[in-house]
């Protein structure tokens, strides 16, 4: 069974770091592309960005390039989303997603997301 | 970036009864849309990918169609689980990009 688990969620000041990680297990995380997604309190889902299984391409949402860094260890089975220059807006929660096997930009499964709270 | 837009936002019904949701982009996206399902302090779920195709172990009672810039998702008839937030998704280019989402509840 495909397992997700988001953490690193908290409370940061604006202009703060955060680092997201995501432990993923029963598959094979090298052979996957995966993503972040984030949804703000009250509003809809927001793609953030995705990496390949190798780590080798990586896609970002505009509204977080620059301030924000993906990456894995494929040793590890773990997703990282280093997030800088923290913004009140960039208050969500945040969930890691697997690659669809169909395609790798669909997200199948979610994790159960990690709650960041930029605030002062 | 391909703007989704979903509609109804918010569509009441009673269990059983035929649900209808609509999902139109801004350009042409051919086949290459997925629709989710979420409910509150959950995950979100894949159900439907590529327009039409189920994702793995989803109810017959949902489908999806479309094509272009025109989709839609279809319950046939709605179970008390069903009664969520659904939510479209394009990957035809990036940003990838979601739709506003339609509210299903109970009437």
């Amino acid at each position: 069974e495909v397992q997700l688990l988001e953490s690193g969620g908290g409370l940061v000041q604006p202009g703060g770091s955060l680092r997201l990680s995501c432990a993923a297990s029963g598959f094979t995380f090298s052979s996957y592309a995966m993503s972040w997604v984030r949804q703000a309190p009250g509003k809809g889902l927001e793609w953030v960005s995705t990496i390949s299984g190798t780590g080798g391409t990586t896609y970002f949402a505009d509204s977080v390039k620059g301030r924000f860094t993906i990456s894995r260890d494929n040793y590890k089975n773990t997703l990282f989303l280093q997030m800088n220059s923290l913004r009140a807006d960039d208050t969500a929660v945040y969930y890691c997603a697997k690659g669809h096997i169909g395609a790798y930009n669909y997200f199948d499964p979610w994790g159960q997301g990690t709650l960041v709270t930029v605030s002062s | 970036e391909i703007v989704l837009t979903q509609s109804p936002a918010t569509l009441s019904l009673p269990p059983g009864a035929r649900a209808t949701l609509s999902c139109r982009a801004s350009q042409s996206i051919n086949v290459n849309l997925a629709w989710y399902q979420h409910k509150p302090g959950q995950a979100p779920w894949l159900l439907i990918y590529d327009a039409s195709n189920r994702a793995t172990g989803i109810p017959a009672r949902f489908s999806g169609g479309g094509s272009g810039t025109d989709f839609t998702l279809t319950i046939s008839s709605l179970e008390p689980e069903d009664f969520a937030v659904y939510y479209c998704q394009q990957r035809y280019s990036w940003p990838l990009t979601f739709g506003g989402g339609t509210k299903v509840e109970i009437k």
